[in-house]
């Protein structure tokens, strides 16, 4: 059974950065898409970037776009989110989620998720 | 970029009940998931691919239409099923979520 757990969740300044990682186990982690989504106090739902299974193609939202960096490490089965320039709206539970889907479709989805790294930013 | 409008915001009924949740999208030809969540827990993927149950999901929960209007059905109400349940859509390399309809107890 796919297992996710997040960590690197804080409370912090805004313009200060943190660093989000998610552990994977029990599934073939080098072999899947990987996101993370957050969801804002108010309960919202945002996709934020997910990155190939070989990590040589990353996707962001627009609003994290060249604030916030996805990387992977196989060797180790761990996603880790970089967020720089931190606002008080990326107040959120971030969640690493596993990517399923048929390729060149629109059908993917997230089948695991971790159960989530509160980050809070505030001055 | 979709925009998915999920209706009603709150849904009241009680067990027993059949639910019909709304959701409709800006643009049309994309397949559509739906997830359940409980207080303090992550989604959990209900349906995927508009009409396919995931892993361990009752026969209970459906899914169904195309275009832009899809709805989840839910054939009988168990008192596990009252949460909330957010639709999602791929699209243009982006995946968007809905606001949300909260399903509570009557």
């Amino acid at each position: 059974e796919a297992q996710l757990v997040e960590s690197g969740g804080a409370l912090v300044q805004p313009g200060e950065s943190l660093r989000l990682s998610c552990a994977a186990s029990g599934f073939p982690f080098r072999n899947y898409w990987m996101s993370w989504v957050r969801q804002t106090p108010g309960k919202a739902l945002e996709w934020l970037a997910d990155i190939h299974p070989e990590g040589t193609n990353k996707l962001y939202v627009d609003s994290v776009r060249g604030r916030f960096t996805i990387s992977r490490d196989n060797a180790k089965n761990t996603l880790h989110l970089q967020m720089d320039s931190l606002r008080a709206e990326d107040t959120a539970i971030y969640y690493c989620a596993r990517d399923v889907g048929i390729s060149k479709s629109s059908n993917w989805s997230f089948d695991a998720w971790g159960q989530g790294t509160l980050v809070i930013v505030s001055s | 970029e979709i925009v998915l409008t999920q209706s009603p915001g709150t849904l009241s009924l009680s067990p027993g009940e059949r639910a019909t949740l709304s959701c409709r999208a800006s643009q049309g030809d994309s397949y559509l998931a739906w997830y359940q969540q409980k207080p303090g827990q992550a989604p959990r993927l209900l349906i995927y691919g508009t009409s396919n149950r995931a892993t361990g999901i009752p026969d209970r929960f459906s899914g169904s239409g195309s275009g832009t209007d899809f709805t989840l059905t839910i054939s009988r109400l168990e008192p596990e099923d009252f949460a909330v349940y957010f639709c999602q859509q791929y699209g243009d390399s982006l995946y968007t979520f809905g606001q949300g309809t909260k399903l509570e107890i009557k």
